[in-house]
């Protein structure tokens, strides 16, 4: 079955510093999104990302937060200024269409001292 | 708006019992429901689904259905494994803009003893 990739697996940041996980989606899928876990919590949605822009993006998805498609594979996620509640697994998921079975990535353990 | 109330955790059960995890819904329209599982250490995997009224989702020896008069999506299974040990996240599925969203209840931690 074709999956989504995310890397890194874990990725340690100290507060204030910019990072960037990434996500290739599956090769004919139209639409991608981001979820986070916070540990212990529930999955939350972020972004949706649809034609080369944001079709909906969630409250938590401030201005510190990007998404970007940067080339015809990747889809990256940019945490410009991270805080300790940044913590938490972030999920890339990508569809094909509308209502069809989303595919979520293995995540990205995301970790700010 | 849409929402998705899930049975508090944890669960825990002896193996081979049966199992339920309820599960209700809020959402306009007529959403697709799912079922994901996470094991431990891994990320979220679709168990399940349903899309429509009185459809039945079934996989693993899990199953759920789609019930509008209830708005209710509860997980079943009749003999649970100690593999079986994981979170369960209900969720429902709506459309903007061409878009899906998942929106995703709070977990429910499940582990089946030997």
């Amino acid at each position: 079955e074709p999956e989504v990739t995310q890397t890194p697996s874990h990725q340690v940041t100290q507060m204030g510093q910019e990072v960037i996980l990434r996500c290739v989606p599956i090769s004919n899928h139209l639409y991608f999104y981001w979820y986070r876990q916070i540990l212990g919590q529930k999955v939350e949605f972020l972004v949706s990302f649809y034609n080369n822009e944001i079709s909906e993006k969630s409250e938590i998805f401030d201005d510190q937060f990007s998404v970007e498609r940067p080339d015809g594979s990747n889809f990256t996620l940019k945490i410009r200024s991270t805080k300790l509640e940044d913590s938490a697994m972030y999920f890339c998921a990508s569809s094909e269409g509308t209502g069809t079975k989303g595919f979520f990535g293995q995540g990205t353990r995301l970790t700010v001292v | 708006g849409n929402s998705v109330t899930q049975m508090e955790g944890p669960v825990t059960l002896s193996e081979e019992a049966f199992l339920t995890i309820n599960c209700t819904y809020t959402a306009t329209g007529y959403p697709s429901l799912f079922w994901y599982v996470q094991y431990p250490g891994e990320g979220l995997q679709l168990l399940l689904k349903a899309t429509k009224a009185d459809d039945k989702g079934s996989n693993k020896g899990f199953e759920a259905t789609y019930r509008k008069e209830t708005t209710s999506f509860h997980l079943e299974k009749g003999s649970v494994q100690v593999s079986d040990s994981a979170v369960y996240f209900c969720a429902l599925l709506t459309a903007i803009q061409g878009a899906q969203k998942l929106v995703f209840g709070q977990g429910t931690r499940l582990t089946i003893n030997p």
